[in-house]
């Protein structure tokens, strides 16, 4: 199965120390999507690539989120300082932009606990 | 803009029973439509889609929805609930333009009772 891969599953940090996420997505896929979801809450998206190009930050990506695709393929996701309400689950899509390709895949998530 | 809303954070049937979960879309244009199923600390899981063409479509595990344009509608239906139904569920829009990002409601926490 070549899904959307992410890695760790989960990350246990203490507050205040950065942490770097991975997502790998499925191998033809040019569009990458990151999101973050809190307890209880649904899936929020963060930002988007398109090949290696970031084209849209949403305003909960603050400055100390940086997310990079620097050859089109897997992406990074990484907070500096982490602070307690980073805790969340961060979860990767990624999608063709071909007519016929209706969804976006998503990965099992990166589960962040900030203590 | 685009958004979602889905009534009811928490449903609770019985087994059984039948299972209806409403979600309302706002759009400027008809949008493709999504049931995605989570089990706990585990991915988002597509349950079923509407995209174009036929209005009633099914997903699997039997779980069917309508999409209703004049409604701005898209409810989840099942008509015999299992206890593995018990999960959270999220209905979500992606537009067809621009950055084709999908936006997720709320979602509703299925119980399901013996």
């Amino acid at each position: 199965d070549t899904g959307v891969s992410q890695d760790p599953r989960h990350k246990i940090t203490k507050r205040g120390q950065n942490v770097t996420f991975r997502c790998d997505p499925i191998s033809e896929h040019n569009r990458l999507y990151w999101y973050r979801q809190t307890l209880g809450q649904g899936p929020e998206f963060l930002t988007y690539f398109q090949n290696e190009a970031q084209l849209e930050k949403s305003r909960l990506l603050s400055d100390r989120f940086s997310a990079e695709r620097p050859k089109g393929s897997f992406s990074t996701l990484e907070i500096q300082r982490t602070e307690q309400g980073d805790s969340a689950m961060y979860l990767c899509a990624s999608s063709q932009d071909r007519v016929g390709n209706t969804e976006a895949f998503f990965g099992q998530g990166t589960r962040l606990t900030v203590v | 803009a685009q958004s979602v809303t889905q009534l009811g954070s928490h449903v609770s049937v019985s087994e059984g029973a039948l299972v209806l979960l409403r979600c309302n879309y706002s759009s400027s244009v008809p949008p493709y439509l999504f049931w995605y199923v989570q089990y706990p600390n585990q991915g988002l899981q597509l349950l079923l889609k509407y995209t174009t063409g036929a209005t009633l479509v099914k997903g699997i595990n039997g779980f069917e929805a309508e999409f209703k344009k004049s409604e701005t509608s898209f409810h989840l239906t099942k008509p015999s609930a299992h206890m593995s139904d018990a999960a959270e569920y999220f209905c979500a829009v992606r537009m067809n333009t621009g950055g084709f990002k999908t936006i997720f409601g709320a979602g509703t926490r299925l119980f399901v009772k013996a």
